[in-house]
């Protein structure tokens, strides 16, 4: 089934280290989207792409990175600068942009040890 | 400022009732509007959009309407079912901007 993956389910992260959340889609969608959602809160932006070999920041960019080196892949890195990692992540992707519905993987829960 | 609100973070309901979710955004040119269900531990789910040029919209059991003259646009779920208990977003997009602003979410719970 077409879908959007996203790996792992739970991931936990130490002190000074980074972590790379993975989404992969086989919808063949153009634009993916990376969000981050604190309890109780909506979903903010963190980077998206339009197209292979780009990308552009959202609102809470700093602390993170993004490659788009395929259409199907758009991995995020949590980096040691991201001071409150702990959060739930969610990645998405649409036809062509904002202009049309996203479709949301399940997410990651990334957890401070 | 460009945001987007809800009346409401709760709403409990009886099995059978209708339920209306509400949202209010303040952009005036915002043209684009989603809704999605999300479930506890899962993605957000999309139910439906409606673009500036209707005021109303239907699909399975889901109705959305929007109001461009007070900036309200409302869910309404017809029969509502425990499966509909579950956090629902409304999202907007105004053409030109590459986001899409999502609310902070009603939970909608349905008693037996």
């Amino acid at each position: 089934d077409g879908g959007i993956t996203q790996s792992p389910k739970y991931l936990f992260r130490k002190e000074g280290q980074n972590v790379t959340l993975s989404c992969e889609q086989n919808l063949n969608h153009d634009a993916m989207y990376w969000y981050r959602q604190d309890p109780g809160q909506g979903l903010r932006l963190i980077y998206y792409s339009q197209i292979v070999n780009d990308f552009q920041k959202g609102d809470i960019a700093e602390g993170y990175s993004v490659s788009r080196e395929k259409k199907e892949s758009f991995p995020l890195t949590v980096t040691s600068a991201q001071k409150n990692p702990t959060a739930f992540y969610l990645c998405a992707s649409s036809i062509q942009g904002m202009r049309q519905p996203q479709h949301f993987g399940d997410g990651t829960r990334l957890s401070i040890l | 400022g460009e945001s987007v609100g809800l009346h409401l973070p709760t709403l409990s309901v009886q099995e059978g009732d209708n339920s209306i979710i509400n949202c209010a955004y303040s952009n005036s040119a915002s043209d684009y509007f989603i809704w999605y269900k999300q479930e506890s531990g899962k993605g957000p789910q999309f139910i439906i959009d409606i673009r500036s040029n209707m005021d109303k919209r239907q699909g399975q059991r889901v109705t959305v309407l929007l109001n461009k003259t007070v900036k309200h646009l409302s869910l309404q779920i017809a029969a509502t079912q425990p499966g509909d208990s579950a956090v629902y977003f409304c999202a907007e997009n105004t053409s030109g901007s590459e986001k899409l602003v999502f609310g902070k979410g009603t939970k909608l719970t349905v008693n037996p």
